[in-house]
């Protein structure tokens, strides 16, 4: 079993659509969870941060975390074309400097 | 603030030849850490160094990978002898430590012919 799992998609839903985006973790030492959005051919860039269980919100985009299910998600509400892209979940322990990556889900908005 | 600067952006070599990849992290960040990302999958960790540290490399082949992160300069992660097998896109991260999040580099794209 991979540490982090995710589903890769691709994914493929038309503009403001909600999109919800998921990942598992067997690791129950992970206690930073975030989000990144990764365009082609460039580098991830970090989206939502988010420590241990709990909702965060920021604009149009929700990230969930439970611990209790080791399942994390990130919803995009109205989503629009400049939204298309891939987007990695991640997470780390705490006092643990290297973190774990799913394999990113890739979304297509369609105008 | 110019982010996290890798370079060169691409990178070809043919097979037995070295490779030399840079990262310059962002100012203020003491922790670099490098990625391999291979088509359709995601970012496999490779090693994480502090000023003249290695502090994890698990992630490291055992042979022909060596990083680096000297007190001046960029960090470096030479392949030796590279393979076929290499060719994939680097991405390098920096940040202040875990519990902050990273900032990725644009990633150098190696190709071995």
């Amino acid at each position: 079993q991979k540490e982090v799992e995710q589903d890769p998609g691709p994914l493929s839903v038309p503009e403001g659509a909600i999109v919800s985006l998921n990942c598992t973790y067997s690791n129950s030492a992970f206690q930073y969870f975030m989000w990144y959005r990764q365009y082609s051919r460039k580098g991830p860039e970090l989206l939502m941060y988010t420590y241990s269980s709990g909702n965060k919100e920021d604009g149009r985009f929700t990230a969930q975390v439970d611990k209790s299910s080791k399942y994390i998600s990130l919803f995009i509400r109205d989503s629009q074309p400049s939204d298309s892209a891939t987007y990695l979940c991640a997470m780390s322990a705490k006092n643990n400097n290297d973190m774990r990556f799913g394999a990113g889900t890739r979304l297509t908005v369609k105008p | 603030n110019a982010g996290v600067m890798q370079n060169p952006r691409h990178l070809v070599r043919r097979r037995g030849q070295e490779a030399r990849l840079r990262c310059s992290p962002m100012k203020g960040h003491s922790h670099v850490y490098w990625y391999r990302q291979l088509p359709e999958e995601g970012l496999k960790f490779m090693v994480y160094l502090q000023k003249e540290n290695i502090i994890d490399e698990s992630g490291m082949p055992k042979e022909r990978f060596s990083a680096e992160f000297p007190k001046e300069g960029p960090s470096i992660l030479r392949i030796q002898q590279v393979v076929r097998g290499d060719s994939a896109a680097y991405f390098c991260a920096s940040s202040q430590g875990a519990a902050y999040g990273y900032t990725f580099g644009s990633g150098t794209r190696l190709t071995v012919v």
